[in-house]
């Protein structure tokens, strides 16, 4: 079975540019949460999406934000770059629904560069 | 609200020698608990969770961690390193069995010493 993929793998940009990260789900997940990680602030949750609706979300401004397609796809946006963007951004899925066997799958991430 | 602390941000321990990464967590409610993996250029993978049942879950990778519920601690163990061991590991906790948003703590990164 394939694990999350997300693409792309690696971006630069520049300030007050916007960008758009994609993750897809192992096939059959239906839950999939995002998370920013960078040196100074950790792992930190953005938001999690379960049948194409915002179900959690974390502590980050408005210039975040993300959607998930009917196949359990997501995307997350991020506008007005700023150079404080700069994180590896993961993306993780899992089955949903709380069970002996709960486990979120984490992709490889998106390395943004924000210059 | 939770929050988790892992007291060590490294620890340098020579190959075939026993480890300990330490993890308490500061919760209200019941707490599932989590350590995960992490190698160079890679996501997370997950070493083993407590959910419910026994406090001592073993892992993968020959990894162990025993929940204490008196000292809201999860300590990871391992009793002989290899240098494959060498990563960042992170403790996490969930509120609720079901809820995607894991806390995690800052890391901890193993360096194995040959």
């Amino acid at each position: 079975k394939a694990g999350v993929t997300q693409t792309p793998r690696y971006l630069i940009k520049t300030r007050g540019q916007q960008v758009t990260l994609s993750c897809s789900p192992i096939s059959g997940h239906r839950s999939v949460s995002w998370y920013q990680q960078t040196p100074g602030q950790g792992l930190q949750f953005l938001f999690e999406y379960f049948s194409e609706t915002q179900r959690n979300k974390g502590n980050f401004p408005g210039r975040f934000s993300g959607r998930q397609f009917s196949n359990s796809r997501s995307e997350m946006n991020v506008s007005t770059l700023e150079l404080g963007d700069s994180a590896l951004y993961l993306c993780a899925s899992s089955l949903a629904g709380g069970t002996a066997n709960y486990e979120q799958y984490f992709g490889p991430g998106t390395r943004l560069t924000v210059t | 609200a939770q929050s988790v602390t892992q007291l060590d941000s490294q620890v340098p321990v020579f190959e075939e020698a026993p480890v300990e990464l330490r993890c308490n967590y500061s919760s209200s409610v019941s707490v599932y608990l989590f350590w995960y993996v992490q190698y160079p250029n890679q996501g997370l993978q997950l070493l083993l969770k407590y959910l419910s049942g026994s406090t001592l879950v073993k892992g993968i990778n020959g990894f162990e961690a025993e929940f204490n519920k008196s000292q809201t601690s999860f300590h990871l163990r391992k009793p002989s390193v290899h240098i494959s061991d060498t990563a960042e590991y992170f403790c996490a906790v969930s509120d609720y069995l079901g809820n995607e948003k894991l806390t995690f703590g800052t890391g901890t990164r193993l360096t194995i010493i040959p």
